[in-house]
């Protein structure tokens, strides 16, 4: 069991531009999920997916914000377009959805847009 | 709908004082609730949950919780603070759905 790994661990763009990040779960687990956390705030829940299926989205998931996980594996987050208000740490978490759906943090990414 | 309150951003304790960080929590069904520790520029590391079993909780690092249904509350405390316990914890209840509704943090710092 290696944890949730999550790349890259920073990223700083400028406005406007598109970047994506990456997450690979606990090898077994199911369920992965995006949070974002801003400086001082809990995480915010944006998405998650069960095997390959988009689940749930939340309203913060912008029409800019496109999440994949297309074999049920890693997973994906792309944001187009960026914007300042973007800026924020991006964690990935996973979980076993048979068992208490305990979910486990990956290091997270922070995204600085200037 | 589920949401979480923790009572004070911030808690100042000396070492080898008792710790206690609040949470209240609202939640339409019967919740599992967790506590989160972060370290800075760090993701959320397990620290106990509660899902319905023993209402008093263990977890790692000495720190325990106890659910009180009538009170809805799922406080995290510790008996003897240490410099290493410094960190930013989170509450979060489970919408049982797959999401995680954590609160704002408590920022914990423990003074030699």
């Amino acid at each position: 069991d290696t944890g949730v790994s999550q790349n890259p661990r920073h990223k700083i763009t400028k406005r406007g531009q598109n970047v994506t990040f990456r997450c690979d779960p606990i090898s077994e687990h199911n369920r992965l999920y995006w949070y974002r956390q801003t400086l001082g705030q809990g995480p915010e829940f944006l998405t998650y997916f069960q095997n390959e299926a988009q689940l749930e989205k939340s309203r913060l998931l912008s029409d800019r914000f496109s999440a994949e996980r297309p074999k049920g594996s890693f997973s994906t987050l792309e944001i187009q377009r960026t914007e300042q208000g973007d800026s924020a740490m991006y964690l990935c978490a996973s979980s076993l959805v048979a068992s208490d759906d305990t979910q486990y943090f990956g290091p997270g990414t922070r995204l600085t847009v200037l | 709908a589920q949401s979480v309150t923790q009572l004070g951003s911030h808690v100042s304790v000396s070492e080898g004082a008792l710790v206690l960080l609040r949470c209240n929590y609202s939640s339409s069904v019967p919740p599992y609730l967790f506590w989160y520790v972060q370290y800075p520029n760090q993701g959320l590391q397990l620290l106990l949950k509660y899902t319905s079993a023993a209402t008093l909780v263990k977890g790692i690092n000495g720190f325990e919780a106890e659910f009180k249904k009538s009170e809805t509350s799922f406080h995290l405390t510790k008996p003897s603070a240490h410099m290493s316990d410094a960190a930013e914890y989170f509450c979060a209840v489970s919408d049982r759905r797959g999401k995680l509704i954590f609160g704002q943090g408590t920022e914990l710092s423990v003074k030699p």
